[in-house]
């Protein structure tokens, strides 16, 4: 099935560590976003690309990176991580073109604790 | 800058019961579109019922009906015959037209269906 998977699922990290969270997706869509998740914040979009040479700052991208290796993978990046980027990721596709009414298809998410 | 609110951190209800979950937002913009997403206890994030803002017409899919106030910047979601799977966090989303098509949340209700 198509589908939009992340890995890793869950992952616990230390204080300074580099981190890579990985999306790929097989829906053939060019839109790829991140978002992190907090309790009683909702979403917030952290970084956006529409293809491997257009990539977009979000709301809150301080201390994160991203890489479009290709149409189908978006990378999400924490160079240095700190605790409060402890948080639930969500990597999501889309392909308004495709006459999908804008509708974003969300990976499964990626458990992040930085310890 | 568009905003998402959802007033209602937690409600509950009696299976089989009616709730409605309350959602306003704040644009300038004539021409968006509104989501409501369920995320249960697994985390995947699942596109509800979806609404254009150019119709007038209220969006229906099965129990899940939306009551749209464009004027009063309103988009509220009704749950009929609530079920036990209907258990999960309710977010509700802004997406403007045009442009990058990047979802604004609103923080969640967590809803709870009791037996």
């Amino acid at each position: 099935d198509a589908d939009v998977t992340q890995t890793p699922r869950n992952r616990i990290t230390k204080t300074g560590k580099r981190i890579m969270l990985e999306c790929s997706q097989t829906k053939g869509h060019d839109r790829m976003y991140w978002y992190r998740q907090d309790p009683g914040l909702g979403l917030r979009l952290i970084y956006y690309s529409f293809d491997v040479k257009d990539i977009n700052k979000g709301e809150i991208s301080d201390g994160y990176s991203v890489s479009r290796q290709a149409q189908a993978k978006f990378s999400l990046s924490l160079e240095s991580a700190i605790p409060n980027q402890t948080a639930l990721y969500f990597c999501a596709t889309s392909a308004p073109r495709r006459g999908d009414y804008n509708e974003q298809f969300f990976g499964p998410g990626t458990r992040l604790t930085v310890l | 800058a568009q905003t998402v609110t959802q007033s209602q951190p937690e409600m509950s209800v009696q299976e089989a019961e009616t709730v409605t979950l309350s959602c306003t937002y704040d644009t300038s913009e004539n021409n968006y579109y509104l989501f409501w997403y369920k995320q249960p206890p697994s985390r995947q994030m699942i596109l509800v019922i979806r609404q254009e803002a150019y119709k007038q017409q209220n969006a229906t899919e099965n129990r899940f009906s939306v009551n749209f106030q464009k004027a009063a910047k309103s988009f509220s979601l009704k749950i009929s015959d609530s079920q036990l799977g209907d258990t999960a966090m309710y977010f509700c989303a802004f997406m403007p037209s045009g442009g990058y098509n990047k979802l604004i949340f609103g923080a969640g209700t967590r809803l709870a269906v009791h037996p």
